[in-house]
């Protein structure tokens, strides 16, 4: 059971919009529609920022978005600011009740 | 308010043996599923097991299955994490977080438990 692949970082401007990408397997992502996406700022325990692919928590701001396509999971972060600058981790549902993790991405806000 | 509070780090020696806990309060504990996740320093997540409050069971990663066991005491809202015989690789921070009760996400998390095992 291999780590889902993210980007190492991803950085962009005040005001832009950013893509991180997680790529599984047809085991995982690709198999079922539950990846779920977690913000972590240093120190602090991971928050869930997204579920079941696309749907927000309550109390989570519109402007993180998510989508899949095939085996690979896309976290849209629109509007950045410069407390979203924080490590993002995809993760998936797998065969056995499991889960796996990406490899987390450091966002950098410019 | 839903809350997962862990028990305080830990400095260990090889070797030794170590359990430590997560303990729920504002919810029904024992209809939720308790994960368990490492963080190894500067690194990203791994999940480690999961189980369920209400009937003991269960799961863990192929990556952790032997290497940890992970139990819970629904009488006290606890569950646990421990090794018999601790390496310097365990050395990390070990989050709990609970599985939303109509989902597979993990929609809180505890604070986090410092290990540190060293001679």
């Amino acid at each position: 059971q291999s780590a889902l692949t993210q980007p190492a970082s991803v950085s962009g401007s005040p005001g832009q919009s950013i893509i991180i990408s997680c790529t599984g397997t047809s085991s995982d992502v690709g198999r079922y529609n539950y990846v779920s996406w977690y913000q972590q700022h240093p120190g602090k325990a991971p928050k869930l920022i997204i579920r079941d692919v696309s749907n927000r928590p309550s109390g989570v701001s519109n402007r993180f978005s998510g989508s899949k396509s095939g085996n690979t999971a896309s976290l849209t972060i629109s509007g950045l600011q410069a407390e979203d600058e924080a490590d993002y981790y995809c993760c998936s549902y797998a065969s056995g009740s499991t889960r796996v993790f990406g490899g987390g991405t450091k966002l950098t806000v410019l | 308010e839903v809350q997962l509070v862990q028990s305080g780090a830990e400095v260990k020696k090889p070797g030794e043996s170590l359990k430590i806990s997560c303990k729920g309060s504002g919810y029904s504990f024992t209809n939720y599923w308790i994960t368990w996740v490492r963080q190894m320093p500067g690194k990203g997540l791994e999940w480690m097991g999961i189980t369920y409050l209400g009937d003991s069971d269960t799961i863990y990663s192929p990556s952790f299955q032997g290497q940890v066991t992970i139990s819970a005491d629904k009488s006290i809202n606890t569950a646990y994490l421990q090794w018999s015989s601790l390496k310097a690789s365990d050395t990390a921070m070990y989050y709990c977080a609970r599985r939303a009760i109509d989902g597979k996400e993990f929609d809180y998390w505890g604070q986090g438990t410092l290990v540190t095992v060293s001679s």
